[in-house]
């Protein structure tokens, strides 16, 4: 199985910043498709995940700002953060959460916030 | 200031054992599964031990796991210059009711 983000590596503030995650070689359902960042230099942050049936759990200090996404039929899943400020620049990766772990994880994205 | 607390950076010579430590509470570490991460510069977070003590297939018998109370360990033994990078260790936080992770440790072998 392959996770591959894509999306603009450029967001202006105040903007909303989305991204894909495309699964590939496996299948989307059943298991937690997640969604964690690191900033530069800095540790992970889980920012939320989304089942294969479309629930979602978020982290609260994110919760206001962000939605999470599945199309089975396209098998990805997608990230949607709004009001996005520089706090927000940061790598994103998409990854499957197999029971407490995340076992597969894609290359990351680079997302910088600036006008 | 991570939930999970580790020492923000190990050393230790090749062939030499180290281990790193991951501090939490009653609500994270003490209640449920650890998994360790181990991210090689520039590239992405790679899963090492899940479930306190497993191992993925793939994973040399190199790395171990455990967990103490509100305490988990990550060894490596026999160092390899190729061990050089920065491990997580993660969990979920029944109070935040969300995953968390350590700041990471960077691993230097001398």
């Amino acid at each position: 199985v392959l996770l591959q983000e894509s999306g603009p590596r450029l967001v202006k503030p105040s903007e909303t910043l989305s991204l894909t995650c495309t699964v590939s070689g496996g299948s989307i359902s059943t298991y937690y498709w997640t969604w964690i960042r690191q900033p530069p230099g800095k540790g992970l942050e889980w920012i939320g995940y989304v089942y294969d049936s479309g629930i979602t759990n978020y982290n609260p200090s994110l919760k206001s700002r962000v939605t999470i996404s599945v199309d089975t039929s396209k098998s990805q899943f997608s990230l949607r953060l709004t009001s996005v400020t520089a706090a927000d620049t940061a790598v994103y990766y998409c990854a499957r959460q197999n029971q407490d772990a995340f076992d597969i994880w894609g290359q990351g994205t680079m997302v910088t916030v600036s006008s | 200031q991570s939930v999970l607390t580790q020492p923000p950076s190990v050393s230790a010579a090749p062939g030499q054992k180290v281990t790193i430590s991951c501090s939490g509470s009653s609500s994270n570490v003490g209640h449920t599964y650890v998994s360790w991460y181990q991210q090689l510069p520039g590239t992405a977070p790679k899963l090492l031990i899940y479930d306190n003590d497993q191992r993925p297939s793939g994973i040399p018998d190199r790395f171990s796991g455990s967990k103490s109370g509100t305490s988990a360990t990550l060894g490596i033994t026999g160092l390899q210059t190729g061990d050089e990078a920065d491990y997580f260790c993660g969990t979920w936080d029944s109070s935040l009711s969300a995953r968390v992770f350590g700041g990471g440790t960077k691993l230097t072998v001398l």
